[in-house]
């Protein structure tokens, strides 16, 4: 089955910085890979995602790559921000309607003032 | 957006007892999942609640110990029985499909807190 690895587990940075966070996928029939922060004591929330078709998508800060050929994607926020220290997930999915994503363990980000 | 409702949020059980976890969305969802977060960890997908028909269970996880039903399009239950310390943890449910949005995006409740004792 798919298997998601996340690096790295924890990220500090400084307030104006940019942060990445990678990830790396096993089955090349993943077509969808979303991103979710989760804040503490809240629910994940998706952020930004992306599918097989499209190398990149940016929304504002945030921005997703994927490279298919070496099955990994990433994360990348500029100009980071206080309210942007959370926990971050990765997943990927097969796609199509009713499949599963699975996780990548996450990255702690803290973005220092 | 469509609001995903959780009940309880949290609950403290004595080990041996069942607890019943719901899961309401506002508006008519393709799929449901639940999920299981213990503290400081990644999301593990328990199960898919399937509408009209059984659930379909991730390896590790049995339908015994999680039954789950799906009765309609916009609710679903986890029951976690016979219950010991070792599921303590965050339930989550997610849902797909919701208001005919794209396919894949999954949206999750707010999750219940369960410690058990």
């Amino acid at each position: 089955g798919e298997n998601v690895e996340q690096h790295p587990s924890t990220l500090s940075v400084q307030e104006g910085d940019s942060a990445v966070i990678k990830c790396t996928y096993s089955d090349s029939a993943s077509n969808y890979f979303p991103w979710y922060k989760q804040e503490l004591g809240k629910r994940p929330q998706l952020i930004i995602d992306i599918r097989s078709n499209v190398g990149e998508k940016k929304d504002q800060r945030i921005a997703v790559t994927l490279n298919k050929t070496a099955k990994h994607f990433s994360l990348h926020i500029t100009e980071t921000q206080p309210e942007d220290s959370a926990v971050y997930f990765c997943a990927a999915s097969k796609g199509g309607g009713s499949e599963k994503l699975v996780f990548g363990k996450g990255t702690k980000l803290t973005v220092n003032p | 957006s469509a609001v995903i409702s959780q009940k309880p949020s949290r609950d403290i059980c004595q080990r041996g007892t069942s607890l019943t976890i719901q899961c309401q969305v506002d508006s008519q969802v393709t799929m449901m999942f639940w999920y299981r977060q213990q503290p400081g960890q990644s999301l593990t997908l328990i199960a898919t609640a399937n509408q009209g028909s059984e659930a379909t269970y991730e390896s590790g996880f049995v339908i015994d110990k999680f039954p789950i039903s799906r009765p309609n399009l916009t609710f679903s239950t986890l029951t976690v029985s016979n219950m010991s310390p070792e599921d303590s943890s965050i339930y989550l449910c997610s849902v797909e499909g919701r208001g005919g949005g794209p396919l894949n995006e999954q949206f999750f409740g707010p999750g219940t807190r369960l410690t058990v004792l």
